[in-house]
């Protein structure tokens, strides 16, 4: 099956500075890449995905880019805020499975 | 549009004891997915239904069992609770099965088993 590595499990930048989350996959036919934001007491909730005939994606402070040679793919937040402290997920899926999640990145930003 | 709603959204169980836990997903939504959460095991896969059908299903032993509605409701079962059963249980809706849509998540429930 599926198996998603991601990195780092904590990260600690300064509001106004970027984030990089990066995570990889294992399976080829994997072909949609989710990223998720969790806070605190709630569930999930989608932010930006990708899907394996693009590159990168853009959604005004965040953007994923996606590898498929090197089965790999990323997220970018630009100007953190305060309010992008959290915990992140990527997930990958392909086939007939669910999503397979990776273990999280905490996302603390520094005033 | 309202989001994916789950109840009970926190429930203490006893070992040994079965519970029941419901899901309703986004208006139109026809896919459910149930995953578990836990520190550590992270989030992991349960089972979709779709059509009322279960059409997949993760690496969970068999106490674990779900059930889809006509109205695209769903609810999970889980049998003979261990402790290690603790966990946040997520479900999410999509508008189509399997790798056709984006799955939104609900709050959770989340079961302590003592």
């Amino acid at each position: 099956g599926e198996n998603v590595e991601q990195h780092p499990s904590t990260l600690s930048v300064q509001e106004g500075d970027s984030a990089v989350i990066k995570c990889t996959y294992s399976d080829s036919a994997s072909n949609y890449f989710p990223w998720y934001k969790q806070e605190l007491g709630k569930g999930p909730q989608l932010i930006i995905d990708i899907r394996s005939n693009v590159g990168e994606k853009k959604d005004q402070r965040i953007a994923v880019t996606l590898n498929k040679t090197a089965k790999h793919f990323s997220l970018h937040i630009t100007e953190t805020q305060p309010e992008d402290s959290a915990v992140y997920f990527c997930a990958a899926r392909g086939g007939a499975d669910g999503l397979t999640f990776g273990k999280g990145t905490h996302l603390i930003i520094q005033p | 549009k309202a989001g994916v709603t789950q109840t009970p959204r926190y429930l203490i169980k006893t070992r040994g004891q079965q519970v029941t836990l419901s899901c309703s997903p986004i208006s139109g939504h026809r896919s459910v997915s149930w995953y578990q959460q836990t520190p550590g095991q992270g989030l992991q896969f349960l089972f979709e239904y779709f059509s009322e059908t279960q059409r997949n299903k993760g690496n969970f032993p068999g106490r674990f069992s779900g059930r889809q509605f006509s109205n695209s409701r769903s609810e999970m079962n889980v049998s003979t609770l261990e402790l290690g059963d603790s966990a946040l249980y997520l479900c999410a809706s999509s508008l189509a099965q399997r790798g056709a849509g984006e799955q939104y998540f609900g709050p959770g429930t989340r079961l302590t088993v003592t």
